[in-house]
């Protein structure tokens, strides 16, 4: 079965800071790989995927994230973070073959202006 | 295109009534998804859907119940409603499953049960 986890429950960062966002998941193969955000109030949006390729993904409004699968992590980073940015982010995994898309429990991010 | 379209978007229940969540897309996806989201805990999957008569269950099946008659609806019904159920609903939809193709959500459904 797979699985996800994410690392930070609540991050807090001021605006301009840099963001990490972790993210680990449990699959014994070739695994597809999405960060969505969802902005208060409202439905889950695609940030970035990664389904082959070049392990470092970009994705719209400046985030990135990248793909290690030695570590099984595709973490998310932002280089400045925006009051804007303030939403939760969901790290999700589809294994090879498979119907189900996995979420993690989510990272709130508040970000002060 | 609308999407992914959900009603209502908001209820609020009896403890024992039933109801249905609807959702429909238009994008002509063969895969559609439910997913219930409880505070800190993510997304939990309910059930899903390959396509029209074919649904199998998710990670959290008990108490839900759906259907796919159609490529584009895609029902969700609670029978006996518990306050268990109190919860942000999502309904999901994709093209495939391969080659990364994300899921395309709807705007969601909050249910209270009292």
């Amino acid at each position: 079965a797979q699985s996800v986890s994410q690392h930070n429950h609540h991050v807090i960062l001021s605006e301009a800071a840099s963001l990490e966002l972790g993210c680990n998941y449990s699959y014994g193969g070739t695994v597809n790989l999405f960060w969505y955000v969802q902005y208060p109030g409202q439905h889950l949006q695609l940030l970035l995927k990664y389904f082959s390729g070049d392990p470092l993904v970009k994705g719209i409004k400046g985030f990135e994230a990248e793909f290690i699968k030695s570590k099984f992590s595709f973490n998310l980073r932002k280089p400045s973070v925006q009051w804007s940015d303030t939403a939760e982010y969901f790290c999700a995994v589809r294994g090879a073959g498979s119907y189900q898309l996995t979420f993690g429990k989510g990272t709130k991010l508040s970000v002060i202006p | 295109n609308a999407g992914v379209t959900q009603t209502p978007k908001f209820r609020i229940l009896k403890i024992g009534q039933s109801m249905t969540l609807q959702c429909t897309q238009d994008m002509n996806h063969n895969y559609m998804y439910w997913y219930r989201q409880d505070p800190g805990m993510g997304l939990k999957l309910i059930y899903y859907s390959v396509g029209a008569g074919i649904t199998d269950k998710g990670e959290v099946p008990n108490g839900y119940n759906v259907s796919r008659s159609t490529t584009e609806d895609f029902p969700l019904r609670l029978e006996l409603a518990a306050p268990s159920q109190t919860s942000v609903y999502f309904c999901a939809s994709s093209p495939r499953t391969s080659g990364g193709s994300p899921l395309h959500f709807g705007n969601g459904t909050r249910l209270t049960v009292t």
